[in-house]
Formats: C-alpha cells, sequence, structure tokens
C-alpha cells in the first residue's frame, strides 16, 4: 500500500525508555526521517538514517532500521516530560516526496 | 540564517471563496513543498516547487495551485474553497529536491479554518 504505519499512541513513563515503531512501503526509499510536532507548531526534523545504514544514534536517541522487513524504530533513552509531543515517521522516495505517517502521540507519565 | 516563515497563521474562510498562503524559505534553500495537515492526521504531500517549476504532486486536485517566485519564495492557492479543506498548511524548504539532503525544514503553518 501507499501508507507509512505507526501506532497512534504511547505512554512511558519519565525516565524510562520509549520505542516508536513504523513501517513503510518503499524499499528503494533513500532516506528514512523522524519528525517531532509540539502542540501548535511545525514539524521539527529530529534524526534521519540513510537506507544502507541499520543503525544510528545521537544522543539519546537511536534509530534501528530493518530495510528487509521495512521497519524504522526510534528510540528516546530517559524520556523526558519536554519530550512530550507527535513523533512522525517519514520515507524519503526516489520520486523526491517525503511522505509522513499518522503520527505517534507519546505521553510522558510523572 | 533565517528560517521558513508562512503568513498568515491563521485563517478563516468562507465556503466557495478563494484563498492565497505565503511562504519565505530558508535562506540558501531552492525547493519548497507544501503539506496539509488535517486534524488528528499526518501531513499529506501537495505538490513541490524547484527552481520555479513544479515538481511533482500529490492527490490534490487542481484547484490546488502553486507558485514559486525567483526568489525561491512560494504560494499555495485554493480555489472554491470546500469545508473538508480545514487544516494546517505547513510550507518546507530544502537545498535540491529532498533526496539529497536530509529532509526539510518545516514552517510552524498557516491554519485554515473554512466555514
Amino acid at each position: 500500500g501507499e501508507d507509512v504505519e505507526q501506532s497512534l499512541f504511547l505512554s512511558v513513563r519519565e525516565g524510562d525508555s520509549s520505542v516508536i515503531n513504523c513501517t513503510y512501503t518503499d524499499s528503494s526509499s533513500t532516506y528514512l526521517y523522524w519528525y517531532k510536532q509540539e502542540p501548535g507548531a511545525g514539524l521539527q526534523l529530529l534524526t534521519y538514517i540513510f537506507s544502507n545504514m541499520d543503525m544510528k544514534q545521537d544522543q539519546r536517541l537511536t534509530v534501528l532500521l530493518n530495510k528487509k522487513d521495512k521497519h524504522l524504530s526510534l528510540r528516546i533513552a530517559d524520556t523526558q516530560t519536554g519530550d512530550s509531543a507527535i513523533y512522525f515517521c517519514a520515507e524519503g522516495r526516489r520520486d523526491d516526496k517525503i511522505i509522513f505517517g499518522k503520527g505517534t502521540r507519546l505521553h510522558i507519565l510523572p | 540564517e533565517t528560517g521558513v516563515t508562512q503568513s498568515p497563521t491563521h485563517l478563516i474562510k468562507t465556503r466557495g471563496q478563494q484563498v492565497t498562503l505565503r511562504c519565505s524559505s530558508q535562506s540558501g534553500h531552492n525547493t519548497v513543498s507544501w503539506y496539509q495537515q488535517a486534524l488528528g492526521q499526518g501531513p499529506q504531500f501537495i505538490f513541490q516547487y524547484y527552481r520555479e517549476e513544479e515538481n511533482g504532486r500529490g492527490n490534490f486536485p487542481p484547484r490546488f495551485s502553486g507558485l514559486q517566485f525567483p526568489n525561491y519564495s512560494s504560494e499555495l492557492n485554493v480555489n472554491a474553497l470546500e469545508l473538508d479543506d480545514s487544516a494546517l498548511y505547513l510550507c518546507a524548504s530544502s537545498l535540491g529536491t529532498g533526496r539529497a539532503n536530509y529532509g526539510y525544514t518545516f514552517g510552524s503553518g498557516t491554519r485554515l479554518t473554512v466555514v
């Protein structure tokens, strides 16, 4: 299908790790992205991974890519209240379009 | 370095009217992409402009049109507004058409409400 799929909600206790999962559709996509959207704001690029990599770490963020299964995940270590937002998985397709999932709303429990 | 700016931030229009949304791309960027984000949904690709030419279009009717100017700023025009056009319209700029670089820089969006 055409859709990038991700679960809609995730609740995590402050200090725990958050893992947000995503499946994408186009095996020839060259870049996979994670964007963050806070209420009333536009999208902020958090991190990206090139399709020939299987892992990328950037401070508290770890991206894992399973190209065979077209599965992408974002792990946020030591989740803080400021991490509360909607996280969008996106794929950069060869036709130059970036296609987004519907977003995962991350809720932080005290 | 300035980011992507969009205007206006909020807009209310009546069904059947026409609207123009504006976007100034980040300094040094030559490509602008427009997205529609309905409430509770992910951004849907409308179209992309590269060097003043349309470079790809999503599943939107012809009443959605656009322009890119020599300074790489852009406009999104929507004619004959429908209630379902109510959404956050996001503009994103990039250097190149999005494959060779590392994602887009998004503006904060224009919230359009059609009544």
